[in-house]
């Protein structure tokens, strides 16, 4: 079965500095990965996934995630954050498809000025 | 395109009644997932509607259900409401092949008093 382990449950950073959202999985076969980010009172916004080919991947609003497959890990980066990055981040696997994909707690990123 | 949309956006259900939401996928998209967000649970798979089969299934007992329609337009009903089903109800379409993701509407807020 696979499960996702985001390590951090709450990120608070100052505007202008770098973040990384760390997301750990565990599955017995290939995967695909996601990283989605929720506003308040809304749905999921996709914002980069890993299906394969480079382990580096780039998604909106300049973000970025790389997959290693030894530490099994999908860790979200972001150079330089912004207020309106204030958000809960979610990380996903799906071993079948995109249809049916296994969730992480989320982290709460919280950009401050 | 237009997004997914769900109705309604909100719903207060009393113990034990039944209750049924709705879901339009983006046109053209031919699987429907939804997904159940709780503060306490996070976001779990409830199923998947696939050119109007359920493709895959979450661990949720059989109270819950859904259906699609030929146009792919999706309905979930939970029947015999529990305090506990509150929550956040997220609909997501796809075009329901490999390589793609999905898209997820903005949910129907669910309260059960």
């Amino acid at each position: 079965a696979q499960s996702v382990t985001q390590l951090d449950s709450q990120v608070p950073v100052f505007e202008e500095a770098p973040v990384e959202l760390r997301c750990n999985y565990s599955s017995s076969v290939s995967v695909y990965l996601f990283w989605y980010v929720q506003y308040p009172n809304q749905g999921l916004q996709l914002l980069l996934k890993y299906l394969s080919g480079s382990t580096l991947v780039k998604g909106i609003n300049g973000f970025e995630a790389e997959f290693n497959k030894s530490q099994t890990s999908f860790h979200l980066r972001k150079p330089s954050v912004h207020i309106s990055d204030t958000a809960e981040y979610f990380c996903a696997v799906s071993e079948t498809d995109a249809g049916k994909s296994t969730f992480g707690d989320g982290t709460t990123l919280t950009v401050k000025p | 395109k237009a997004g997914v949309t769900q109705t309604p956006r909100y719903l207060i259900k009393t113990r034990g009644q039944q209750v049924t939401l709705s879901c339009s996928p983006i046109s053209g998209h031919r699987s429907v997932s939804w997904y159940q967000q709780t503060p306490g649970q996070g976001l779990q798979f409830l199923f998947e509607y696939f050119s109007e089969t359920q493709r895959n299934k979450g661990n949720f007992p059989g109270r819950f259900s859904g259906r699609q329609f030929s146009n792919s337009r999706s309905e979930m009903n939970v029947s015999t409401l529990e305090l506990g089903d509150s929550a956040l109800y997220l609909c997501a379409s796809w075009e329901g092949v490999v390589g793609y993701e999905q898209y997820f509407g903005p949910g129907t807020r669910l309260t059960v008093t």
